[in-house]
């Protein structure tokens, strides 16, 4: 089955400070989704890359797709409070949409990111 | 505002019973999922429906049952075989399927059984 590693599991930075969390799977990816929870809520979708070699940004979060398809990072930059809390990566494997595989997105275990002021 | 609702926040349960969990979206989506997601394990498939009156299981759907009777609406039943259900549910949408269609998630309901 599909795997999603994330690392760091835990990042503490000071403000300010630049930072990168990655994601690696196991597998060739269709497709990726970088996603962002506060504590005890739901998630919020920030982007998703499909490409081998893409590279998207958002405000100060830009998010990278490797090309071979199987490892993203997701960057910060100049962090700041606001940008604390739980990052996930989820991912649909490469191999068509039989089986249902068209609504099956895995998630990797998330990174906790705190923010020192 | 177009959104997914999750209800009630907070449910206490004692164990033996069932209980359901609410989900309505009005974002007019054709497919919604129900994850749960526990400390350390990140976010499991439980079920998920592609289309009304249709829904299919996930990683870990034992002990656990849906209905999808209406397009905004997806309730979620633990039931008593749940080994473990104390745990944070989410729900989600989607236009379509995942391949390009982002999900949309409630913001989770904390189920505590003693």
């Amino acid at each position: 089955s599909q795997e999603l590693e994330q690392s760091p599991q835990s990042l503490i930075v000071q403000e300010g400070k630049n930072l990168t969390i990655n994601c690696t799977s196991s597998k060739t990816l269709y497709g990726l989704y970088w996603y962002k929870q506060k504590y005890g809520e739901g998630l919020i979708f920030l982007m998703m890359l499909q490409k081998g070699g893409e590279e998207k940004s958002h405000e100060k979060i830009t998010a990278k797709l490797d090309e071979k398809k199987q490892q993203s990072s997701l960057h910060i930059t100049a962090s700041q409070p606001s940008h604390a809390g739980i990052y996930l990566c989820g991912a649909i494997p490469a191999g068509g949409y039989s089986g249902g595989s068209n609504y099956k997105l895995t998630f990797g275990k998330g990174t906790l990111l705190t923010v020192n002021p | 505002d177009g959104g997914i609702t999750q209800s009630p926040k907070y449910l206490f349960r004692k164990e033996g019973q069932n209980v359901t969990l609410s989900c309505e979206q009005n974002l007019n989506h054709d497919a919604m999922y129900w994850y749960r997601q526990d400390p350390g394990q990140g976010l499991r498939l439980i079920y998920y429906s592609q289309i009304v009156n249709d829904f299919q299981k996930g990683d870990i759907a034992e002990g656990y049952s849906v209905s999808r009777e209406k397009k905004e609406s997806f309730p979620l039943t633990v039931t008593s075989a749940q080994k473990n259900p104390t745990a944070f549910y989410l729900c989600a949408s989607s236009t379509r399927g995942t391949y390009n269609s982002p999900l949309h998630f409630g913001n989770g309901t904390r189920l505590t059984v003693t």
